[in-house]
């Protein structure tokens, strides 16, 4: 099956840093999304992005089909902006396969 | 905006119970799906249902699991004889189609099960 490699495993910010998060992935793929787990244990929807670039608020994320990545970008990141991201893919069937996560601290 | 919804929130049950997790998918979408996150790993897939049958499913969907639809609303997986490791989250999610664009899968806020 299709494999999902997301870096770094643990990242560590001072509040107002910015930072990428890596999804790379090891074939084609038809779904890509990039989701926030909060303190709950909820996933949160932040990006349905099989290719293209998208931005929503201090949140943008690009996808690179033909080199199999994607990046994550948090601008001026916040306390609540921490957290697991995970990067879950699709290829061809329903399944979506998700990566082991970045885990985020933002530090005030 | 419409969102999937799960209940309960938290079961906890002892091993050997059945267990029943229930979903509401978004009511126009087509496809549902099981996930399950064991406490600290990744998101795994469980199974995923199409048309009143199971389109597709991991090796964890052993013959203890079985999903249903029981009505036109609600999605549900059902664990015959529960064990312990069978405690974690379980995530259920809808999407509208197969293929782009409309494949998304929105998640529901999650099952907390845990077996003692």
């Amino acid at each position: 099956g299709i494999q999902v490699e997301q870096s770094p495993p643990d990242l560590i910010l001072q509040e107002g840093a910015n930072s990428t998060l890596r999804c790379n992935f090891s074939d084609s793929v038809n779904n890509l999304q990039w989701f926030h787990q909060n303190p709950w244990g909820q996933l949160i929807n932040l990006f349905y992005i099989p290719s293209g670039t998208k931005q929503n608020g201090r949140l943008s994320a690009t996808t690179v089909a033909t080199e199999r990545y994607s990046l994550l970008y948090i601008s001026s990141s916040q306390t609540t902006d921490s957290g697991v991201y995970f990067c879950a893919v699709g290829s061809g069937y329903s399944t979506l396969t998700f990566g082991k996560g970045t885990m985020l601290l933002v530090s005030p | 905006e419409p969102e999937v919804t799960q209940t309960p929130s938290h079961q906890v049950t002892q091993m050997g119970q059945e267990v029943i997790l229930r979903c509401v998918p978004i009511s126009n979408h087509l496809y549902f799906y099981w996930y399950r996150q064991i406490l600290g790993q990744k998101v795994e897939f469980l199974v995923s249902f199409y048309n009143n049958e199971i389109s597709e499913k991991s090796e964890i969907f052993d013959d203890q699991f079985s999903v249903e639809r029981p009505d036109g609303s609600n999605f549900t997986l059902k664990i015959r004889s529960t064990k312990l490791e069978d405690s974690a989250m379980y995530f259920c999610a809808s999407s509208e189609a197969l293929g782009e664009p409309n494949n998304e899968q929105y998640f529901g806020p999650g099952t907390r099960l845990t077996v003692t």
